[in-house]
């Protein structure tokens, strides 16, 4: 069956970086996007971008450009997002989700907080 | 960016009810929108997609319409496990956006 299976929690320091992963498998990994959506706590989902496993070609959200980037490694079918600068805002549960089409999210990581403090 | 609004924010209901969720886009979206259901210390799941369309294997009380810019869930015959948060999602144009979220109570 369809499994993404994300890294575990972090605590980070403001201005820090995180990287988070989510490791896919139960189908052809090329075939689907992945995408990343977060939620801040008690709060609503954003989305924040997706990458195209097959061609590495990703699309950021306006509000993330500079700070986020989403790579992926096929060999072990595997993407990866990595938030830069830090702040408390960020402090957020992160999810990977894969895209049947569009943005039609069917399967979700089981999330993984990141908590932002000094 | 599209802006999507729900209503109620949220609402409290018996088992066996029947409820109705509102979702409105700032401008037409066609069908391009879906619904997902989140509970406590879950990820969201999708229930409908292309505003009416059931996720394979979702429970038949669930549906959904519309089309534009107003947007309909209902839920037949409330069961315990629909207990939740719902939220509506447009797919018409990156960003993809969400509502804010109706959160449904056991009354």
């Amino acid at each position: 069956q369809v499994q993404l299976v994300q890294s575990g929690a972090e605590v980070k320091k403001p201005g820090a970086s995180v990287k988070v992963s989510c490791k896919t498998s139960g189908y052809t990994f090329i075939g689907y996007y992945i995408h990343w959506v977060r939620q801040a706590p008690g709060q609503g989902l954003e989305w924040m971008a997706w990458i195209n496993p097959k061609s590495g070609d990703t699309k950021y959200l306006q509000t993330f450009q500079g700070r986020v980037t989403v790579t992926r490694d096929t060999s072990i079918n595997t993407v990866y997002m990595e938030l830069s600068r830090l702040t408390s805002d960020d402090t957020a549960l992160y999810y990977c989700a894969r895209a049947i089409d569009r943005g039609d999210f069917d399967s979700w990581g089981q999330g993984t907080l990141v908590t932002v403090s000094s | 960016d599209i802006q999507m609004t729900q209503s109620p924010s949220s609402l409290s209901a018996s088992v066996g009810d029947r409820v109705t969720i509102t979702c409105r886009a700032s401008q037409s979206i066609s069908t391009f929108l879906n619904w997902y259901h989140q509970k406590p210390g879950k990820a969201p799941n999708l229930l409908i997609y292309a505003a009416s369309t059931l996720q394979g294997g979702g429970p038949s009380r669930f549906s959904g319409g519309g089309s534009g810019t107003d947007f309909t869930l209902t839920i037949s015959n409330l069961q315990p496990e629909d207990f939740a948060t719902y939220y509506c999602q447009q797919t018409y144009t990156v960003p993809w956006t969400f509502g804010q979220g109706t959160q449904v109570e056991i009354k």
